[in-house]
């Protein structure tokens, strides 16, 4: 059973388009975020939620919007592409703060 | 605030050697410390964590690392690396008052035969 699933794996969209990544966790965890891996591997988080609840929102632009509708899935919801966001996009989960991340495989989009 | 610093970005070493991934961090509450490994077209998984209690920390697939709270570092060890330790290591650190884990920029390990 995958523990943090994210679909789809790939995303090949253009400028503009609206588009949407899922994620679902099924290990109970009451925490999930998303993170943007760019092309030199580094990692920036982006959201989390706490049992559907906004907990951190860092400096991302008002076009990406989490919606959690349950504590197990969370998804990220992508207005007006640009090609600056080309990235890869991992959703995770925690049960607290001090206890590590489980990762999905992540997402691979790419704004033509 | 915190942050991690991953002072090689990349790491090339023969096959059976040792190796040191090496990483700081700063902090000005206590921290819990975390080291992930990402394998080409995969998510992160974790190698090994510090939360309290002993410095030296043993990991998975032979890897061990050791806290000190002097030097304010977290160095990743391994003994005899195989090809398939071939990856992205990423050092990361949480700390009170929030769900906010941080990343180091990650350290690519090449093994070479």
């Amino acid at each position: 059973d995958t523990a943090v699933s994210q679909t789809p794996k790939y995303l090949v969209t253009q400028m503009g388009n609206d588009k949407s990544i899922k994620c679902e966790q099924n290990l109970g965890h009451d925490t999930m975020y998303w993170y943007k891996q760019d092309s030199k591997k580094f990692l920036k988080i982006m959201f989390s939620y706490n049992n559907k609840e906004l907990i951190i929102n860092e400096t991302v632009p008002n076009r990406f919007s989490p919606k959690s509708p349950d504590k197990a899935h969370l998804n990220l919801h992508i207005n007006s592409l640009e090609l600056g966001d080309s990235a890869v996009y991992f959703c995770a989960s925690s049960q607290e703060e001090r206890t590590p991340l489980h990762f999905g495989n992540g997402t691979r989009l790419t704004v033509t | 605030a915190q942050s991690v610093t991953q002072l090689d970005s990349q790491v090339p070493v023969f096959e059976e050697a040792p190796v040191e991934l090496r990483c700081n961090y700063s902090s000005s509450v206590s921290v819990y410390l975390f080291w992930y490994v990402q394998y080409p077209n995969q998510g992160l998984q974790l190698l090994l964590k510090y939360l309290s209690g002993s410095t030296l920390v043993k990991g998975i697939n032979g890897f061990e690392a050791e806290f000190n709270k002097s030097q304010t570092s977290f160095h990743l060890r391994k003994p005899s690396v195989h090809i398939s330790d071939t990856a992205e290591y990423f050092c990361a650190v949480s700390g009170t008052g929030g769900f906010k884990t941080i990343f180091g920029a990650g350290t690519r390990l090449f093994v070479k035969a």
